[in-house]
């Protein structure tokens, strides 16, 4: 079973510009949660989504965004970035029950210059 | 409010050492999930365990086990006779049970575990 594949691996991005990236969760899985993490804030939950419906949200600016396709396929959209966007994003997929394990890709890590 | 404390920023031992990481939660919430996730130097989380609040039983597997007590407040993890494959950042995280079924977990800081050779 292939596990989450986060596209691309690397970015780098200049301020202002904006951003997408993508992750295809495991098979079967319909919940995919996204989540920024820094050296100084660590390991932030953005949104989840389930269903190609945003079912949580974190506390992160409206820059922030995402959706989801009804294949699951999950993509985050950040604009106008700031330097300090700059981040491993990391995309975590979860089955239907509640609570179960959530299971992350490689991350996607942007740098914002 | 929910939180998860990891205290230990870095830890290092010897290697076959034994080592705990602790782990303090707060969460109003009488039903909550607890679990601990590694992450290696290529990025990804990888899952260890998951113990809901209402299972204080302890859990062993191979060479990690978990110590979950509520009464403290604590889930610690204990990684006995330590490899240097177990250098690694660890994290614990809480999920709480959402209405609507959100899943989200809060992360400790996490502990930079370094296993010398």
């Amino acid at each position: 079973k292939a596990g989450v594949t986060q596209t691309p691996r690397y970015l780098i991005k200049t301020r202002g510009q904006q951003v997408t990236l993508s992750c295809s969760p495991i098979s079967g899985h319909r919940s995919v949660s996204w989540y920024q993490q820094t050296p100084g804030q660590g390991l932030q939950f953005l949104f989840e989504y389930f269903s190609e419906t945003q079912r949580n949200k974190g506390n992160f600016p409206g820059r922030f965004s995402g959706r989801q396709f009804s294949n699951s396929r999950s993509e985050m959209n950040v604009s106008t970035l700031e330097l300090g966007d700059s981040a491993l994003y990391l995309c975590a997929s979860t089955s239907t029950l509640m609570n179960t394990e959530a299971f992350f890709g490689q991350g996607t890590r942007l740098t914002v210059v | 409010a929910q939180k998860v404390t990891q205290a230990q920023t870095e830890i290092s031992v010897v290697e076959k050492e034994d080592v705990t990481l602790d782990c303090v939660y707060e969460t109003r919430d009488t039903t909550y999930y607890l679990f601990w996730y590694k992450q290696p130097p290529s990025g990804e989380l990888v899952f260890l365990i998951r113990r809901n609040s209402f299972d204080e039983q302890n859990e062993i597997s191979g060479r990690y086990s978990w110590n979950f007590q509520k009464s403290t407040s604590s889930f610690n993890f204990t990684i006995t006779a330590s490899q240097v494959v177990d250098s690694a950042v660890y994290f614990c995280a809480l999920s709480e049970v959402s209405a609507t079924g959100a899943n989200n977990l809060f992360f400790g800081t996490g502990t930079r575990l370094t296993v010398i050779p």
